[in-house]
Parts: structure tokens; sequence; C-alpha cells
């Protein structure tokens, strides 16, 4: 059973605009979200977290939501560049396993010049 | 020094075969984890090492022996496996603790024929 969902499987934006990603979860012990950006060949590199005392983090062009009574979060990027096409990952953790991390099946981010 | 890496980068073995995987951080990180990933999909846990010691084994099958020799080492050892088995395999390192990103390496393109 996929405790983190990654409902769209792609998502393709123009340059310029504002990419949001979604991601829901079902455990409510979570409480530590991450976003992961992933190129082919390559491992996820860490774009952003939130914990669960939070409902908005920034850092730079990417702002990452969280709402905890829909256990929704969301990644929105503005303003979309051509680099940022890659797969997105979101990623969870709970207070009883802080070690372990469940992932979202991921997007796949395009952005059209 | 924040990087883990891994080698070899590319690996083919036959089914009778025995070779290992290699990781390396060097940023003080007590947690090292080994997943497995196919195309299009998330990372699959494998195996989660905490203080040097297995503190998650995710019924991964004996063919995959782990082993951490000490906090900045981390071995995957494969023994008789099966194409099925081939796929991405990423090493990846934290701060243990509630809060804090994993670092992933590049990972081994293992191909299993």
């Amino acid at each position: 059973d996929q405790q983190v969902k990654q409902n769209s499987p792609s998502l393709s934006v123009q340059e310029g605009r504002i990419s949001i990603l979604n991601c829901d979860y079902t455990n409510s012990m979570f409480d530590y979200f991450l976003w992961y950006k992933k190129y082919p060949a390559e491992g996820p590199t860490f774009l952003i977290s939130i914990s669960s005392i939070k409902d908005k983090n920034e850092d730079g062009r990417f702002t990452v939501f969280l709402n905890k009574s829909a256990k929704h979060l969301s990644l929105h990027i503005v303003p979309s560049q051509p680099g940022d096409s890659a797969v997105y990952f979101c990623a969870a953790s709970g207070v009883y396993n802080f070690n372990k991390f469940y992932f979202g099946s991921g997007t796949k981010l395009n952005v059209k010049p | 020094d924040t990087e883990v890496t891994q080698t070899p980068k590319h690996l083919v073995m036959g089914m009778t075969n025995k070779k290992s995987l290699k990781c390396e951080q060097h940023m003080g990180h007590r947690a090292m984890y080994w997943y497995k990933q196919k195309a299009k999909k998330p990372p699959e846990l494998m195996f989660v090492y905490s203080y040097e010691k297995l503190s998650i084994n995710e019924s991964v099958p004996s063919r995959f022996s782990p082993e951490c020799p000490n906090s900045s080492l981390l071995n995957l050892h494969l023994h008789a496996l099966q194409p099925e088995d081939s796929a991405l395999y990423l090493c990846a390192s934290r701060l243990t603790g509630p809060q804090g990103e994993q670092y992933f390496g590049p990972g081994t393109r293992l191909t299993v024929t």
C-alpha cells in the first residue's frame, strides 16, 4: 500500500510560468516531508523540505506548501526554467522511524523554452 | 565535502558471479542506505544502517548482502543474482535524527546477464 502518492506522472509547463507539483500521503504519523529532483542516470538531489509544524517553506524559486488536514503537499517552482526539467519525487518520514523514507512515484516535469 | 561516491558506475555480471558495490561518504553521517531503482519507478528501500548497525532490512533476498565496515563505508555484496535484479543501485546517507535530508550517490547501473 503506497503511503505517499503523486498522481500526476507528468507535467508540461512553459518557461517563465509556475510549475505546481502535488503529493498526497495517507499516514498521519508522517511529520517531515521532502522534495527531490532527479535527472536520468543520476541520484536524486535534495530540493527543499518542510516539517509538520510549518505550512510553508521557501528557498529561492522553490516553495513547498503543507496542508496537514488534507494530507497534501505541493511544490511550486516560479519561474520555471528549462533546466528544471527532471523527475520530482516527494518523500515523507514519520515520528516512529525517522530514518525510513517513503517515496512517491514521481512526476516528470518538462519546461518548454 | 558533501558528496556520496559510488563505485563502479556500471557493472555487468553473470548469474553465477560474485561482485560488490561500494559507497563512501565523509560527511559524518551515521545513517546509510541502499536503494534499488527501476526505470520510471521511485527508489525502493533495501537496507538502512544506523551507527554501523543494520536497522532496516526490507525483506531483501539473501543474494544481496550489505556490510558497513565503518562509519564512512557501505558495501553491497551480490551473489547469484537474477536478470530482474538489473537496476540502478543508489546509496544515500544522512545525519540520523528526526529531520535532515538524504544525500544520494550517482548510483551503480547493474546489468545481470
